[in-house]
């Protein structure tokens, strides 16, 4: 099985940075998802690690160590738009199949 | 638009009932994905279709199943609906079995009366 962890809320002022982290334990791991998703709302992909290292996209960023089990989601010069729910997932190949589970999420307040 | 559709939006049933709930994956999408949203919940993994034949399978309860058609179209099949199965379903879809970038459809809200 898998145990993903997140924090469960976090609150960040406008036009500044925040660090989302997420640890994991899993056997068979096959990569770490990192998803936006406002409330009623479907999942949004934001990211995608499977070597070790940072992967920038925009205002994005995600990183991930393997042998630490530990990823973190940089978010820069946020934005109001940016208050929504951030799920960490992960990929696990073992067992002889692989799934995606989903942490519960951080939900994220950006406030003026 | 991610391009995965699914029907219907939104159903209220009753206890005892039985409903399908219907994907299209994204084209060219071989993968499809089931999840289950409660309330304030975390997305909890049903189960995961390849190319027509189930490839992985979480806490998926025996009342429910799935099926990915040759069309790559899937549905997943709920029974005997107990007030606990009112949640948002979420379809997903992804090219390989283990494509790096999953797409969710906008998901069927399930209420149970």
């Amino acid at each position: 099985g898998q145990n993903i962890d997140q924090p469960t809320e976090m609150t960040a002022t406008e036009g500044a940075i925040v660090q989302i982290n997420c640890t994991y334990q899993t056997s068979g791991f096959n990569g770490l998802f990192w998803y936006q998703q406002h409330a009623g709302e479907a999942p949004t992909f934001l990211s995608y690690n499977v070597l070790d290292g940072l992967e920038e996209k925009g205002r994005f960023s995600s990183f991930l160590s393997r042998s630490k089990g530990y990823s973190y989601l940089l978010l820069k010069e946020l934005q109001m738009k940016d208050s929504a729910s951030y799920l960490c997932a992960v990929r696990d190949r073992s067992g002889g199949y692989q799934k995606v589970t989903f942490g519960t999420g951080t939900k994220l307040q950006v406030i003026p | 638009d991610s391009g995965v559709t699914q029907t219907p939006k939104h159903l209220i049933t009753a206890t005892g009932q039985r409903v399908t709930l219907r994907c299209s994956p994204r084209s060219g999408d071989l993968s499809v994905y089931w999840y289950q949203q409660s309330l304030d919940q975390g997305l909890q993994f049903l189960i995961q279709y390849y190319n027509g034949e189930e490839r992985a399978k979480g806490n998926i309860l025996e009342r429910f199943s799935a099926q990915q058609f040759p069309d790559l179209h899937s549905e997943l099949n709920l029974s005997s609906l107990e007030l606990g199965d009112s949640a948002l379903y979420f379809c997903a879809s992804s090219k390989f079995q283990e494509g790096n970038t999953i797409y969710f459809g906008e998901g069927s809200w399930l209420t149970v009366v």
